[in-house]
């Protein structure tokens, strides 16, 4: 099976950078990928990562190092609308299937 | 119209009800999704079409019946659901699977 960590809440302040870890154990790794999820809507895909490294888009950037089963999402120049939870999953096995973390709610304040 | 489309966008059931849930793509894309979604847990999967065969079935209870006509429409059939199935409903696809999923807005259920 698949176990992912990541924490269920945080607080920043707005103007500020944020990072938000997860951690998963599994068996056939092939990737990883970072959505985030506003109270009440759809989760919305915004990174993908697959290979050990920093890949930036925009004021979000995601990294990953598959030896130690480990990947953070970092938000720059935090705004009051990235209030949102930020889930992370992990594709893994022959059906290259997706599992899904509990999700970190992030709560940016002025 | 565009992305991922759901119907009803909310739902209220008796036990003894049987209804469906629509989903619909527009995105070219050549899988499907059903996910559950309740307060404190991760999403989780029920089950998976690709290229309209059912690849994934997440030991679902038989309640719950899925139909992929073609790569466009998925349904969820629902029948004698319990208290517990109430949740948030999301439907996604994505290019094939394992790729990056895009999201309908969900049906909120409630079984009564």
């Amino acid at each position: 099976g698949q176990n992912i960590d990541q924490p269920t809440e945080m607080t920043a302040t707005e103007g500020a950078i944020v990072q938000i870890n997860c951690t998963y154990q599994t068996s056939g790794f092939n990737g990883l990928f970072w959505y985030q999820q506003h109270a009440g809507e759809a989760p919305t895909f915004l990174s993908y990562n697959v290979l050990d490294g920093l890949e930036e888009k925009g004021r979000f950037s995601s990294f990953l190092s598959r030896s130690k089963g480990y990947s953070y999402l970092l938000l720059k120049e935090l705004q009051m609308k990235d209030s949102a939870s930020y889930l992370c999953a992990v594709r893994a096995g022959g059906y290259q299937k997706v599992t899904f973390g509990i999700g970190t709610k992030l709560q940016v304040i002025p | 119209e565009t992305g991922v489309t759901q119907t009803p966008r909310h739902l209220v059931m008796g036990m003894t009800n049987k209804k469906s849930l629509k989903c619909e793509q527009h995105l070219g894309h050549n899988a499907m999704y059903w996910y559950k979604q309740s307060a404190k847990k991760p999403l989780e999967l029920m089950f998976v079409y690709s290229l309209e065969e059912r690849v994934e079935n997440n030991s679902v209870p038989s309640r719950f019946s899925p139909e992929c006509p073609n790569s466009s429409h998925l349904f969820l059939h629902l029948h004698t659901l319990q208290p517990e199935d109430s949740a948030l409903y999301l439907c996604a696809s994505s290019p094939r699977t394992g790729r990056e999923q895009y999201f309908g807005p969900g049906t909120r259920l409630t079984v009564t």
